[in-house]
């Protein structure tokens, strides 16, 4: 069973669409990110929530909006799409109690903007 | 200038030689530091953990970190064409927050 799951796993859409992209974790854990990775391979944190919560909220534009339902889900909603939106995104999850707890990533969902 | 800094690559080497992979960062409030694991259209994955200094073993691998440098290490001994990937350090500080700061990985080729 896969531990953290993301679909779709490829989107392809055109400038100004909006997309939403689902993330599921049957890890337990309470806690999970949005990251996303550019051409270069270079992952940012977007988001992340705990608990349903929102506890990270880096510097993203205002078009994506993150939905958490219930501690094993986290959607990102993302409006107008830009061709720099283009990109990797990937969700991932802990355990929040105790810092070393280690993120276990989804296979991530390729976005390209055309 | 980026919080963690790592050469891109790529790094290619021969089938069983030794391979050192490195990461430097600025942010001495980071304590924990891991390294992930990317196969190609795949997710990151973890390979070693350690905490603040010192070394950490793990089968072939082994993780170094030297905090009063802001220098971390991983080294593959015997290294073998599965272990060709893209690495990425992380690190994080003791924060609320546990925000994990990922270098921009080094891609590895394993020749046979």
């Amino acid at each position: 069973d896969t531990a953290v799951s993301q679909t779709p796993k490829y989107l392809v859409t055109q400038m100004g669409n909006d997309k939403s992209i689902k993330c599921e974790q049957n890890l337990g854990h309470d806690t999970m990110y949005w990251y996303k990775q550019d051409s270069k391979k270079f992952l940012k944190i977007m988001f992340s929530y705990n608990n349903k919560e929102l506890i990270i909220n880096e510097t993203v534009p205002n078009r994506f909006s993150p939905k958490s339902p219930d501690k094993a889900h986290l959607n990102l909603h993302i409006n107008s799409l830009e061709l720099g939106d283009s990109a990797v995104y990937f969700c991932a999850s802990s355990h929040r109690t105790g810092v070393n707890s280690p993120l276990h990533f989804g296979n991530g969902t390729r976005l390209t903007v055309t | 200038q980026k919080e963690v800094e790592q050469d891109p690559g790529p790094l290619s080497v021969p089938e069983g030689a030794i391979v050192s992979l490195n990461c430097t960062y600025s942010n001495s409030a980071f304590q924990y530091f891991m390294w992930y694991r990317q196969y190609s259209r795949k997710g990151p994955e973890l390979l070693m953990y350690t905490y603040s200094s010192g070394n950490k073993e793990d089968g072939r691998f082994t993780a170094q970190v030297d905090k009063s440098s802001k220098y971390i290490s991983l080294f593959i001994r015997d290294s073998q064409p599965s272990d060709s990937a893209t690495y990425l350090c992380a690190m994080r500080g003791t924060d609320s927050s546990y925000k994990l700061i990922f270098g921009s990985g080094t891609r590895l080729l394993v020749r046979p």
